[in-house]
């Protein structure tokens, strides 16, 4: 089993709908979880930032870390063109300084 | 310039060439990192450096060695690299090496290996 499973998609919405994206991992010892949004042709960018369980919201955004499912999601809310990329997951352990990331999910999202 | 900056963009090499990748911030960052993202693959993690020192290796063939010279630059040097070498190589750099702040990525060199 990989330490983080994504659904590579692609993923296909109209604007305005609710996306929702997750990925699964297998190491109870994560502790840090991070969204990153990459366009094509760029580098990732950090897009949302949990520590542990719980919701966190920003704007558009809300990310939600289901530790005893070991599961994560984000939620975009109002999708927009804008927001047609590839969506990485990533976290860590309390201690490790490597990120492990999932392989992303492309989205498009059509006006 | 700002943030990480990554030169060149594209490169084409053969296997018996050596070649260099550049990386740059303007951070005032303290760690910098190599990443691999190959097609259809999660982003792996290369090497890491803080504050000039290399503190990770993630078991990377000895064809790629990186240098960091000071906490503003790094680089990686290529050779006899093969044809499965071929992806886009991303820099990025964060004020300390864990990843509880935020991690600034370049844009990344799309290496092609022919």
């Amino acid at each position: 089993q990989k330490e983080v499973e994504q659904d590579p998609g692609p993923l296909s919405v109209p604007e305005g709908a609710i996306v929702s994206l997750n990925c699964t991992y297998s190491n109870s010892a994560f502790q840090y979880f991070m969204w990153y949004r990459q366009y094509s042709r760029k580098g990732p960018e950090l897009l949302m930032y949990t520590y542990s369980s719980g919701n966190k919201e920003d704007g558009r955004f809300t990310a939600q870390v289901d530790k005893s499912s070991k599961y994560i999601s984000l939620f975009i809310r109002d999708s927009q063109p804008s927001d047609s990329a590839t969506y990485l997951c990533a976290m860590r352990t309390q201690a490790g300084t490597a990120l492990i990331f999932g392989k992303g999910t492309t989205l498009s999202v059509s006006s | 310039e700002t943030g990480v900056t990554q030169t060149p963009r594209h490169l084409v090499m053969g296997m018996t060439n050596k070649k260099s990748l550049k990386c740059e911030q303007h951070l005032g960052h303290n760690a910098m990192y190599w990443y691999k993202q190959s097609a259809k693959k999660p982003l792996e993690l290369m090497f890491v450096y803080n504050f000039k020192e290399q503190t990770e290796n993630n078991s990377v063939p000895s064809r790629f060695s990186p240098e960091c010279p000071n906490s503003s630059h790094l680089f990686l040097h290529l050779h006899t690299l093969q044809p499965e070498d071929s992806a886009l190589y991303l820099c990025a750099s964060s004020q300390e090496p864990g990843w509880d702040t935020e991690a600034f990525f370049g844009q990344g060199t799309r290496l092609t290996v022919v």
